[in-house]
């Protein structure tokens, strides 16, 4: 089945433990991105992906660090986290086309409490 | 720097009823327009990709129009069902491999 998997699905954790959120896709899509959804400011781009080892910053990369050293797999890294980044987390992939991308696939999310 | 406006902000009609959800985007240079769905708690669904060079694309009951000049996307729905009750979102995807939302429409259908 053709899909985006997120891992965990749920983590509570401290302030300044570093944490990583893994996104793995079956699709051999060359485009994968992060997003996190907020009550009120909805869902914006943190990082994405064209290809491996190329990533570029979304809207809100403060704090994030991603890398892309495989097709399939796209990693979310909070190196020092804060309460701020209580989140719902989201992995998106989709094929890459010559000037932007196809239908965006997503994952089912991570729900990310820091305190 | 490109914004996402989605009216209303909520919605509630009685089973049956056909109904319109609005998306506008404030520079007319995307690439492409999608819609999603997406439940409570859960995840985003995709309804339908419109390119920019398409006016329209249509899957079931739903057909989403794109008008670039004007900065508008609508998203019809006919004959609504409870089934259909979600947040619907519209993402604007530029040139530059951005991808844009806008804050959603809560749907509502009354059996």
């Amino acid at each position: 089945e053709a899909q985006v998997t997120q891992n965990p699905r749920y983590l509570i954790t401290v302030t300044g433990k570093k944490l990583t959120v893994t996104c793995s896709q079956n699709m051999n899509h060359e485009y994968m991105s992060w997003y996190r959804q907020d009550p009120g400011l909805g869902l914006r781009q943190i990082y994405y992906s064209m290809n491996v080892e190329v990533t570029d910053k979304g809207d809100v990369p403060e704090g994030y660090k991603v890398s892309r050293k495989e097709k399939r797999n796209f990693p979310l890294i909070l190196e020092s986290p804060s309460p701020n980044q209580t989140s719902l987390y989201f992995c998106a992939s989709s094929l890459r086309t010559s000037g932007g991308t196809d239908t965006q696939y997503f994952g089912p999310g991570t729900r990310l409490t820091v305190l | 720097k490109q914004e996402v406006t989605q009216i209303p902000a909520a919605l509630s009609v009685p089973e049956g009823e056909n109904l319109v959800l609005n998306c506008s985007f404030t520079d007319s240079a995307i690439y492409n327009l999608q819609w999603f769905r997406q439940d409570p708690g859960k995840g985003l669904t995709s309804l339908l990709l419109i390119q920019s060079s398409q006016r329209e694309q249509t899957s079931g009951r739903l057909n989403a129009s794109l008008d670039k000049s004007s900065g508008r996307s609508t998203l019809y729905i006919a004959a609504s069902q409870p089934g259909d009750s979600a947040t619907y979102l519209c993402a604007v995807h530029t040139g530059g491999f951005k991808t844009i939302f806008g804050a959603g429409t809560r749907l509502f259908v009354k059996a």
